[in-house]
């Protein structure tokens, strides 16, 4: 398996520009994370996905940001209009949770970075 | 999900076995220890996790005290490519969620 997949790796815009970045799970995953990272705040949990619905997008800064599962091999994370505190490195992870599988290792995509201007 | 305290920072010469603790005192019993690191530049990787036994795999090992308040990970042999910042996590997967504290960096010096 190829792992974890993210597009762009990276991704340099204007302030006021709209910017959507790209996931591809683990085939077979079923959770599907969305990760900021920052010098500042550090790892955080932006929003997560269980059999492609939303579970807890508690992380989700504001509303300029939205979060896609349309299907089980694909993620979006969209940022509309970007402004030059967006600016991170963003990672999707996916993992496999079941019911008898009561732990949750999450594979971690390279990242993306974006830099907004 | 409970929160876990780690030293900032750690030193560990190569070779040498590294000792990372975390304390997680307010763990409750349907929570698992996970231990995560990332490298520069890299998205983290999964390291190791347990609930209440040791458990070693061939990273790492992971022993828990019997009251579950803290742990500790143990890399046997540290080599330079270790250096890392590691992440000790608690977490109550029933619904996979993880949270992420600001980990501990440990240097690997030759």
């Amino acid at each position: 398996d190829a792992g974890v997949i993210q597009s762009p790796r990276h991704e340099v815009t204007e302030m006021g520009q709209e910017v959507t970045l790209r996931c591809k799970p683990i085939s077979g995953h079923n959770s599907l994370f969305w990760y900021r990272q920052t010098m500042m705040r550090g790892l955080e949990l932006l929003i997560y996905f269980n059999n492609n619905v939303p579970i807890d997008d508690s992380g989700m800064p504001e509303d300029r940001f939205s979060a896609k599962m349309p299907n089980a091999s694909f993620s979006t994370l969209k940022i509309q209009p970007s402004e030059p505190r967006d600016s991170a490195v963003y990672f999707c992870a996916s993992s496999f949770w079941g019911a008898r599988e009561r732990y949750n290792e999450q594979f971690f995509g390279p990242g993306t970075r974006l830099t907004v201007l | 999900d409970a929160k876990t305290t780690q030293p900032p920072s750690m030193d560990c010469a190569e070779g040498r076995a590294a000792n990372l603790p975390c304390n997680h005192s307010t763990i409750s019993g349907n929570e698992y220890v996970y231990w995560y690191r990332q490298i520069h530049s890299q998205g983290p990787q999964y390291i190791i996790h347990g609930l209440k036994n040791n458990e070693t795999n061939e990273m790492a090992s992971l022993i828990i005290t019997e009251d579950r308040k803290s742990s500790t990970l143990i890399l046997p042999h540290a080599t330079l490519r270790d250096t890392a910042v590691y992440y000790c996590i608690v977490s109550n997967t029933n619904a996979g969620k993880s949270t992420f504290g600001d980990g501990t960096t440990l240097t690997v010096k030759p």
